[in-house]
């Protein structure tokens, strides 16, 4: 059972590279996040998707781009990197709210990301 | 909008003593809280959850919570700390119904206990 996998675990780009991070779950979950996780800021959500086809802001969007295409795959795009992107990524899932699940969220490991 | 607080940085403590770690929320309506522990390196992982009913509420390696509705608290518990608790600790809250769905989480407390 491998949960959320993310690809790739580590990355070092230049300055106004592009890149995907790519997220996988296999637990059928509707909901699905990006998070990055930075020094003394604790979690903060980039973007986020209540099902296939949909995506949403969360706090903190400006630099990056995402799609689900798929129920199972969550793409986050990086189109012009910048120095301030340094940071690691963590996606998750998690069940929708009225399923009888109280939408407790399934990380993966996490992709480090340097833009030089 | 619902927020997290969790006013400590770090919390010290030592092996076999009982530790606590601090959290607070705001949120519209009856809470959904969350505690998530991550080990250097790795992805956050769920310890326990309150929904509803009893206050305490028990958890994974031996943790437990306290809901607090008349302080807006969930304080994270231990009997007796180990080293290997030592890690990062993150409360997070999200609605129960209305309101956004989206779990928000705290900055994170980072525990270490001292052998």
């Amino acid at each position: 059972n491998a949960g959320v996998t993310q690809t790739p675990k580590f990355r070092v780009l230049k300055t106004g590279q592009s890149m995907t991070l790519l997220c996988a779950q296999d637990m059928n979950h509707e909901y699905m996040y990006w998070y990055r996780q930075d020094p003394g800021m604790g979690l903060r959500l980039i973007h986020y998707s209540v099902g296939e086809g949909t995506t949403a802001k969360g706090e903190v969007p400006d630099g990056y781009n995402v799609s689900r295409l798929k129920k199972q795959n969550f793409l986050l795009g990086l189109e012009s990197a910048a120095p301030s992107q340094t940071s690691v990524y963590f996606c998750a899932s998690s069940y929708p709210p009225g399923r009888g699940d109280t939408g407790e969220l399934f990380f993966g490991e996490g992709s480090r990301l340097t833009v030089l | 909008a619902q927020s997290v607080a969790q006013p400590e940085d770090q919390v010290n403590v030592a092996e076999g003593n009982p530790l606590t770690v601090k959290c607070t929320y705001s949120v519209s309506g009856n809470p959904y809280l969350f505690w998530y522990v991550q080990y250097p390196n790795r992805g956050l992982q769920f310890l326990l959850k309150y929904i509803t009913g009893d206050n305490l509420v028990k958890g994974s390696y031996g943790f437990e919570a306290e809901f607090n509705k008349s302080q807006t608290s969930f304080h994270l518990k231990k009997p007796s700390a180990l080293v290997s608790d030592s890690a990062l600790y993150f409360c997070a809250v999200r609605a129960q119904s209305g309101g956004s769905y989206i779990p928000t989480f705290g900055r994170g407390t980072s525990l270490i206990v001292h052998p």
